[in-house]
């Protein structure tokens, strides 16, 4: 089983739409969580922080549900600018690196 | 937010040739660094973790003689990519982590892109 699963996509959707984005992790002593963009050719860039109370930043909503051990990311109102992939990540403690999904693909359609 | 830089951003080599990348945090200090690699439409794989004054760990199969790491401050590692190889051509990413990021957030370099002909 992978440490992080996640739907590769493509998810193709129209400017305005609400999308939904889910992961999964199987380490249980996971202790941090985030989301990650990634354009296309660019580096990963940090979106947000996913906490156990779950947390919103603009038009971003995400979620953490530790007994599922499943994370989501809700986009609203989609922009043409929200295109990349978005990499669901995972991380226990001390310097061990940070595990990544393989990404989930979004293209906002005009 | 942190900021990390990479150097160079592009690199087009001869193969066996040797090409050394800088990463570098410029407004944090970084115990640990991060170096992955990505090919075209694939995924990040990590490759080795850096650390700061001592040994870097690599992960099962990179090769350590091929993919040289040094993390001489707190502040700078180097990634050399010995006698490259056509395969060896790929977008390198180094990463940093805050020491003071209890949170463990991981900052990315831009990185450097690697043409080995």
């Amino acid at each position: 089983r992978k440490e992080v699963e996640q739907d590769p996509g493509p998810f193709n959707v129209p400017e305005g739409a609400t999308v939904a984005f889910n992961c999964t992790y199987s380490n249980s002593a996971s202790q941090s969580f985030f989301w990650y963009r990634q354009d296309c050719r660019k580096e990963p860039k940090l979106l947000m922080s996913v906490y156990s109370s779950g947390n919103e930043d603009g038009r971003f909503t995400a979620q953490l549900n530790r007994a599922s051990q499943y994370i989501s990311l809700l986009i609203r109102d989609s922009k043409l600018s929200d295109s990349a992939t978005y990499l669901c990540v995972v991380g226990t403690s001390g310097n061990t690196p940070l595990v990544f999904g393989k990404g989930t693909r979004l293209s906002v359609i005009a | 937010g942190a900021v990390v830089s990479q150097h160079p951003s592009r690199v087009i080599c001869k193969s066996g040739t040797s090409v050394k990348i800088e990463c570098r945090s410029l407004d944090f200090q970084a115990t640990t660094m991060f170096w992955y690699r990505q090919f075209p439409k694939q995924s990040l794989m990590l490759m080795a973790t850096s650390n700061e004054g001592s040994k870097a760990t690599y992960e099962q199969g990179v090769e350590k003689d091929k993919f040289l790491i040094n993390h001489a401050s707190l502040t700078l590692s180097t990634l050399t990519v010995t006698s490259a190889h056509p395969e060896d051509s790929s977008f390198y990413i180094c990463s940093a982590r805050p020491e003071r990021d209890k949170q463990e957030t991981q900052y990315f370099g831009p990185g450097t892109r690697l043409l080995v002909l």
